[in-house]
């Protein structure tokens, strides 16, 4: 089945040290979302990828980068997690063109920051 | 920007009862409505969908009623089933500039079996 897939489900780092989540996608949908959601929030955006072309969200901390090599893959990098950095984090995909605007979301990554 | 609120916080129904759950939107030009269900340690879920252009759209238990004019849209389901318990974020979107979807704080639905 077509879905977002997201590795690992669950990762632990250490304070200041650095983690990719990885997301990938066989929907060949050309837009990718990061969004961090915390205990009983609704999820924040934190930047999105429209093809190729990089959309930061204005309050997204310089710690929080992202990678997108092709259509199929998409990284965040979390340079220096901090323990205000432990959530889920969400990724999903849109197809956007005439008539289609569903997002759909992967399990999600649930990070801890010892 | 668009900002969404969405109404009560929890909700504890009795099975087969119906649970109602709304949302009112700020931005004129949003014109897409999705109802995601988020299950405890899952990815959001879409379960239901309005444009702009209608009125209300119903898919077997669940109905979602859109009014532009008033600026607030609603999830109803009917014959509820403890199955049905879980996070219910509503969430609105314009389909022109960022796309991106602004999500309500979330509804925590209880279905007492």
């Amino acid at each position: 089945d077509a879905m977002v897939i997201q590795n690992p489900r669950y990762q632990v780092t250490q304070f200041g040290k650095p983690v990719t989540l990885s997301c990938s996608q066989t929907l060949n949908h050309n837009v990718m979302y990061w969004y961090q959601q915390k205990s009983s929030q609704a999820p924040k955006l934190l930047f999105h990828y429209y093809d190729k072309d990089f959309n930061n969200e204005a309050d997204t901390p310089d710690n929080f980068q992202s990678r997108r090599p092709n259509t199929s893959f998409c990284f965040l990098d979390i340079r220096s997690p901090g323990l205000g950095d432990a959530a889920m984090y969400l990724c999903a995909t849109s197809i956007i063109g005439v008539g289609y605007n569903e997002q759909f979301f992967g399990p999600g990554t649930r990070l801890t920051v010892l | 920007g668009e900002n969404v609120e969405q109404h009560p916080s929890t909700l504890s129904v009795q099975e087969g009862d119906s649970a109602v759950i709304k949302c009112t939107y700020s931005d004129s030009a949003s014109n897409y409505f999705p109802w995601y269900k988020q299950e405890l340690g899952k990815g959001p879920q879409l379960i239901i969908d309005i444009r702009s252009n209608v009125g209300e759209k119903k898919d077997q238990r669940i109905a979602v009623t859109l009014n532009k004019t008033a600026k607030h849209f609603s999830l109803h389901i009917t014959e509820t089933q403890p199955e049905d318990s879980a996070v219910y974020f509503c969430a609105a979107r314009m389909d022109t500039g960022r796309r991106a979807l602004t999500f309500g704080s979330g509804t925590r639905l209880q279905v007492q079996p």
